[in-house]
């Protein structure tokens, strides 16, 4: 069975700097994904990776992926306020499409 | 592109009551997810449908718990009867990829619906 470990669960950042949030997974995951939330908001798709040292950016926002070390980074460049939120990474097993989240990581990103 | 739709967005019950929850895919999207999300954790799937079939109720709690999507487009999830621990946030996502294609999937997700149970 498929489990999903994100940490840290609570980040608390200044403006400008860098930090990752990690994910491991227990076994072999077809795809992992990124996504965020904001408070009383949907989840939104952030990345979606398919194979081992898949490397996406889009902004500020880094995601990569090492299935030998069944493991997923999301590194944040630079942050800024806008990106305080909860990201959550999951993934899915069997080719069922079945995601399975780890508990989230809270970002708050401080002036 | 209008984007998944669910209602209504908040429900307070007291235990023993029954409640529903409805949800509008994406047009065109043949695959409806229903997650159930505690405060503090991440989404857990309840159930997945493939137009309106069932693919995965593993994690559905029969006993209280039941889905259906009619005509493969809309769906209900229904409740009956609350327990205290069912207080949460459910969430509906569709996608266009259907199960076992291999192909990359991205969900897209509703806004939800918190439930208390008082």
């Amino acid at each position: 069975e498929l489990k999903v470990e994100q940490n840290p669960l609570f980040l608390s950042m200044q403006e400008g700097k860098n930090y990752t949030i990690y994910c491991n997974y227990s076994t072999t995951s077809d795809r992992l994904y990124w996504y965020r939330q904001d408070p009383g908001k949907s989840l939104e798709s952030l990345f979606v990776l398919l194979s081992n040292g898949a490397v996406k950016q889009e902004g500020r926002l880094m995601a990569s992926l090492d299935t030998k070390a069944r493991l997923s980074t999301l590194h944040i460049t630079a942050a800024v306020h806008d990106l305080s939120a909860t990201y959550f990474c999951a993934g899915s097993q069997g080719g069922s499409e079945k995601l399975v989240f780890g508990k989230g990581t809270k970002l708050t990103v401080n002036p | 592109e209008a984007g998944v739709a669910q209602s209504p967005r908040y429900k307070i019950i007291e235990k023993r009551q029954s409640v529903a929850f409805w949800c509008n895919p994406i047009s065109g999207h043949a695959t409806l997810y229903w997650y159930q999300q505690i405060l503090g954790q991440g989404p857990k799937l309840l159930i997945q449908f493939q137009n309106n079939g069932v693919v995965d109720d593993s994690q559905l709690p029969k006993d209280r718990f039941s889905a259906e999507r009619l005509k493969g487009v809309d769906s209900t999830l229904k409740i009956q009867p609350a327990k205290l621990e069912d207080s949460a946030v459910y969430l509906c996502a569709s996608s266009s990829t259907s199960p076992y294609s291999g192909s990359k999937n991205i969900q897209y997700f509703g806004a939800g619906t918190r439930l208390s149970v008082l």
